[in-house]
């Protein structure tokens, strides 16, 4: 596989439930990010990785949990999530090497959550 | 604040004719500026990028870009829409330097393309 590949594609889950979406990258990247895209507002970045270190967290509720085991993985363990957070969940990666955002990001499909 | 706007939410054109979306930002400097694109079920492509030099910037799918400081603007262009351009464009600017600069994105741009 090449690109960036995001599992699940669709996810329904209740409030109670917890779930994990998985991201990986097959780019040889260092940097990787997750965003969420709700309908109507802007696209809002979530955490950002860069070689496995966390370098920024835009002050997501804990109920997201990131994991980064190494470079080409990314997880987004969820629970007690609320409706609102029903929304496109995107992963990104970027080379890394500059550690900053002016690097090309390349997107993976998204995986769409629906929180009941 | 500084912010990125894009003031048109969706825009109809007819295949063949030229296309224009506009982007503006709100910042006291030059920022790193971008265009996505994203297709229905697909994440976000890069189509142009501009961080300095030439201000008109050739992209891919026959996209291009002009930044015009004056105007605190980076519109994107295209001379004729082809029926697959149909998707949502997104402006993107990294405001206050490469390292340590905050990535925002506009709110998108959905370009519905008439046969």
């Amino acid at each position: 596989e090449t690109g960036v590949t995001q599992t699940p594609r669709h996810l329904v889950m209740g409030m109670t439930n917890k779930k994990s979406l998985k991201c990986e990258q097959h780019l040889g990247h260092n940097a990787m990010y997750w965003y969420k895209q709700s309908a109507k507002k802007p696209l809002e970045l979530m955490f950002v990785y860069n070689f496995k270190e966390q370098t920024e967290n835009n002050s997501v509720p804990s109920r997201f949990s990131p994991e980064c085991p190494n470079s080409s993985h990314l997880f987004l363990h969820l629970h007690t999530l609320q409706p609102e957070d029903s929304a496109l969940y995107l992963c990104a990666s970027s080379q890394g090497t500059s550690g900053g955002f002016q690097e090309t990001q390349y997107f993976g499909p998204g995986t769409r959550l629906l929180v009941l | 604040a500084q912010s990125v706007t894009q003031p048109d939410i969706h825009i109809t054109v007819s295949e063949g004719a030229s296309l224009e979306l506009r982007c503006n930002y709100s910042y006291g400097a030059t920022p790193y500026l971008f265009w996505y694109v994203q297709s229905p079920g697909q994440g976000l492509q890069l189509l142009l990028k501009y961080f300095s030099g030439d201000t008109l910037v050739q992209g891919i799918k026959g996209f291009e870009a002009e930044f015009k400081r004056s105007q605190s603007s980076f519109n994107l262009r295209k001379p004729s829409v082809h029926w697959s351009d149909a998707a949502e464009y997104f402006c993107a600017v990294v405001l206050g330097g490469g390292n340590t600069g905050k990535l925002i994105f506009g709110q998108g741009t959905t370009l519905q393309v008439k046969p």
